[in-house]
């Protein structure tokens, strides 16, 4: 397996454009997280999907983030509009639950989000 | 709400030496404990998980322990080498996750081995 990817690697965008992110989870597992990683606040988780159905979203800062999660090999989240300060990396991750933990939660290499 | 902490933010070591991380929280009540290796510019890696149940794991020269009781965790690296340079985080499965993977970061810990 190719482990989670994601897409893009890197992505420079205009204040007030929308942004898609996308996410490939390792096949098999059952759950899929979005977190963002900024300097001042460190990893956050946003949301997170089991069995494709989001269960937790009180992560996601305001209404321009949205994620959804149409079957069970894809999920996007996307910023609309976009601000500067939604720059940061944003990482997907999967794991399989149960969870019994070690290798099986597995992050993407992350997307690094550029407002300007 | 939970609360992870982790000193040093950062730590410069000679290659060879012996070294703990540490790792707090504020409810004790959490599934499990994670730590994780993140390299520049990467995605993290899992190095260790712990069971609620459990005192310590070990893997290689990396040994993690867990007190629920007191909220710390303690990442042990033995004989430090220069490729284990990088950000150390450790997280925690917040009450009420259940076995969903949902996990709580703290800042980390930068390690700098020096050849």
């Amino acid at each position: 397996d190719a482990g989670v990817i994601q897409s893009p690697r890197h992505e420079v965008t205009e204040m007030g454009q929308e942004v898609t992110l996308r996410c490939k989870p390792i096949s098999g597992h059952n759950s899929l997280f979005w977190y963002r990683q900024t300097m001042m606040r460190g990893l956050e988780l946003l949301i997170y999907f089991n069995n494709n159905v989001p269960i937790d979203d009180s992560g996601m800062p305001e209404d321009r983030f949205s994620a959804k999660m149409p079957n069970a090999s894809f999920s996007t989240l996307k910023i609309q509009p976009s601000e500067p300060r939604d720059s940061a990396v944003y990482f997907c991750a999967s794991s399989l639950n149960p969870f019994t933990g070690g290798p099986g939660y597995t992050f993407g290499s992350g997307t690094r989000l550029t407002v300007v | 709400k939970q609360e992870v902490t982790q000193i040093p933010a950062a730590l410069s070591v000679p290659e060879g030496e012996n070294l703990v991380l540490n790792c707090s929280f504020t409810d004790s009540a959490i599934y499990n404990l994670q730590w994780f290796r993140q390299d520049p510019g990467k995605g993290l890696t899992s190095l260790l998980l712990i069971q609620s149940s459990q005192r310590e794991q070990t893997s290689g020269r990396l040994n993690a322990s867990l007190d629920k009781s007191s909220g710390r965790s303690t990442l042990y690296i033995a004989a430090s080498q220069p490729g284990d340079s990088a950000t150390y985080l450790c997280a925690v499965s917040p009450p009420g996750s259940g076995n969903t993977g949902k996990l709580i970061f703290g800042q980390g810990t930068t390690l700098q081995v020096k050849p």
